[in-house]
């Protein structure tokens, strides 16, 4: 049973680039969330997909966007990037209908901005 | 306002019980959960609490929720060197489905 895969691990950009990045949840699972997390710092919430569509967004600008695929696996894009994107990028996926909500993460994407 | 916060460090004994701390502000929480982070890797769940509940003990764990000062606390019995990582606190809301996590303890076990 695989669970939240990320690719790829790592990604080096410069400043007004675009990004994309990719997540297959957790098998059964059908929901996928994005965080991003800074240098010693918790997680943020980016946005959660679930049947395709944005279902919550955090404080985030609209260079930040996802997508989710009928297979649900999901996508963060981020357009123009800037020095302060870097982060590492965590994928988590969940099922709907547990009411426990029980987030399974994977194990990021590091993006550094230069 | 959302806010989780954490102490930045904790530093024990191999053997020792370990206690980390957090303080949350949304009462509209409906779960509160414990993951750990280790280096490079992303954050594995290591238990949680229904907000309805005072304590909840797994295995070495033992989680304690006073929900009137808004504290929740998870203490590592017999702590081992294999426990040293970044414990984030979070918070979910069962309205916007939203997690909200604290800034992580990093804890470290001296052999």
């Amino acid at each position: 049973d695989a669970g939240v895969t990320q690719s790829p691990t790592h990604l080096i950009k410069t400043r007004g680039q675009q990004v994309t990045l990719r997540c297959s949840p957790k098998s059964g699972h059908d929901t996928v969330s994005w965080y991003q997390q800074a240098l010693g710092q918790g997680p943020q919430f980016i946005f959660q997909y679930y049947e395709e569509e944005e279902r919550q967004r955090g404080n985030f600008p609209d260079r930040f966007s996802g997508h989710q695929f009928p297979n649900y696996s999901s996508e963060l894009n981020v357009n123009a990037l800037l020095l302060g994107d870097s982060a590492l990028y965590l994928c988590a996926s969940s099922l709907v209908g547990d009411s426990r909500e029980k987030l399974f993460f994977g194990s990021g994407t590091q993006l550094s901005v230069l | 306002g959302e806010d989780v916060e954490q102490s930045l460090f904790l530093s024990v004994r191999e053997g020792d019980s370990s206690v980390i701390n957090c303080t949350y502000t949304d009462s509209s929480s409906t779960y509160l959960y414990w993951y750990k982070q280790e280096p490079g890797a992303g954050l594995q769940l290591l238990t949680y609490i229904f907000s309805n509940m005072d304590m909840k003990q797994d295995q070495r764990l033992t989680v304690l929720l006073n929900k009137k000062d808004k504290h929740l606390s998870l203490r590592i019995a017999d702590t081992q060197t294999g426990d040293s990582a970044i414990y984030f606190c979070a918070e979910m809301d069962s309205g916007t489905y939203k997690y909200i996590f604290g800034t992580g303890t990093r804890l470290k076990v001296l052999a």
